[in-house]
């Protein structure tokens, strides 16, 4: 079946660093990847989608200079939190999906800010 | 995007069906009805998903109303492990629309399957 790989599991970064999260498909190559931010005890929230070689489309309301997303290849998304702040603190999630049909999510990120 | 209404939560004793609802009255004839579950600190796992007729897998299955207005996840004989949070989802089909492809998830229904 279809393997999405999220890394790292978890971070613990100080006030003001940058933190990058990779999403890799492992056994199928993933035409869009999504990235979600779940607060605890909410539901995912979608922050962007991106496919492979073009600009990432930010939902609204996520600022896209802070959360910089590269989709280099059809099997590697990267989402970069810069200058976290402890608001950032969250759980990310990525999703791969194969021709738009059929969704696999990592493992997720905690991050926490300090 | 449809949205759908989901119980907030539910109990189930082990062993038993387990048959989560879901209302999704505005869906439209080409959008999918997905199901996923997460579980605690976990990224969400793919049930099982259908259009208009029901669907059976090795996990789990979906009952789709005739006016499609309505659908029921069942999960035939429910176990500690499948205790999580359960999310029905209506996905888009419209490749020229601005939202094609995304999965935009409520609240879901916590599901605690108890001994």
């Amino acid at each position: 079946g279809a393997v999405v790989s999220q890394h790292p599991s978890w971070v613990i970064c100080k006030s003001g660093t940058s933190v990058k999260i990779e999403c890799r498909s492992l056994d199928f190559q993933a035409t869009t990847m999504f990235w979600y931010r779940q607060f605890p005890k909410q539901s995912l929230m979608l922050m962007a989608t991106s496919n492979e070689g073009s600009k990432a489309t930010y939902e609204q309301g996520v600022e896209k200079d802070k959360f910089l997303i590269n989709h280099a290849s059809l099997t590697l998304s990267t989402l970069t939190v810069t200058s976290a702040h402890p608001e950032d603190s969250s759980f990310y999630i990525c999703s791969a999906s194969k021709q738009g049909d059929g969704y696999t999510f990592g493992s997720g990120t905690r991050l926490t800010v300090v | 995007d449809a949205k759908t209404t989901q119980p907030t939560s539910m109990d189930c004793a082990e062993g038993r069906a387990a048959n989560l609802p879901c209302n999704h009255s505005t869906i439209s004839g080409n959008e999918y009805v997905y199901w996923y579950r997460q579980i605690h600190s976990q990224g969400p796992q793919y049930i099982i998903h259908g259009l208009k007729n029901n669907e059976t897998n090795e996990m789990a299955s979906l009952i789709i109303t005739e006016d499609r207005k309505s659908s029921t996840l069942i999960l035939p004989h429910a176990t500690l492990r499948d205790t999580a949070v359960y999310y029905c989802i209506v996905r888009p089909n419209n490749a020229g629309g601005t939202s094609y492809g995304k999965l935009t998830f409520g609240q879901g229904t916590i599901l605690t399957v108890h001994p």
